[in-house]
């Protein structure tokens, strides 16, 4: 599976937007960018994907470069309940394709 | 959204013992599921893939008779975890979803295996 680099942690403050990096240099063509949130003693849970277009949600937006080899998840603005480790993966394979975590980014929101 | 559940949320159980968590999906027909394992502050590591009516896929060096995997039907998969050891202690999750590389994956709350 082709392999993402996050930085271990991030911090922001309330109200304010946060732009998550992810590197992802030997995606391949077919490879989808996901992004997944995991709060404290909870299961992951979805953010967002996209492939080549930016795209956005209610929960975020996902800038894509133009050479696919980065990725930036953007929350608008952040709140205390944004706090949770951020897994940006990809996702390739056939029917049955499974989720390869990484280590994400922690990210803590402060007043 | 569609909704995975795991069952139970938390169990302590004695060294020895076996343990059953199930997934279930609610609202709708997962032929695959997935089943990790994550130890505290690290990330989550896939144990296997559950297929409805066939036998799971291990990922390497986990113990596939120590981890039982059934998937009877198109709703539900079980992890059995046999003779327990206080090692075996983790955060398990399940997770299912469409499967295709362009749809969301819908996550287990998890379960907290403590083993004593």
């Amino acid at each position: 599976d082709a392999k993402t680099t996050q930085p271990n942690s991030m911090e922001s403050n309330e109200e304010e937007p946060v732009h998550l990096p992810c590197n992802h240099s030997t995606i391949s063509g077919t490879d989808y960018i996901h992004w997944y949130r995991q709060l404290p003693s909870q299961g992951p849970e979805y953010v967002i994907h996209g492939l080549t277009s930016n795209v956005n949600n209610r929960m975020a937006s996902l800038a894509i470069a133009e050479d696919r080899k980065s990725s930036t998840l953007i929350l608008h603005r952040a709140t205390l309940r944004d706090a949770a480790v951020y897994y940006c993966i990809l996702r390739d394979g056939g029917t049955a394709s499974k989720l390869t975590f990484g280590t994400g980014t922690r990210l803590q929101v402060t007043l | 959204g569609a909704v995975v559940s795991q069952h139970p949320s938390w169990v302590i159980c004695k060294s020895g013992t076996s343990v059953k968590i199930e997934c279930r999906s609610l609202d709708f027909q997962a032929t695959t599921m997935f089943w990790y394992r994550q130890f505290p502050k690290q990330s989550l590591m896939l144990m296997a893939t559950s297929n409805e009516g066939s036998k799971a896929t291990y990922e390497q060096g986990v113990e596939k008779d120590k981890f039982l995997i059934n998937h009877a039907s198109l709703t539900l998969s079980t992890l059995t975890v046999t003779s327990a050891h206080p090692e075996d202690s983790s955060f398990y999750i399940c997770s299912a979803g469409e499967g295709a590389k362009n749809t969301e994956a819908f996550f287990g709350q998890g379960t907290r295996l403590t083993v004593v």
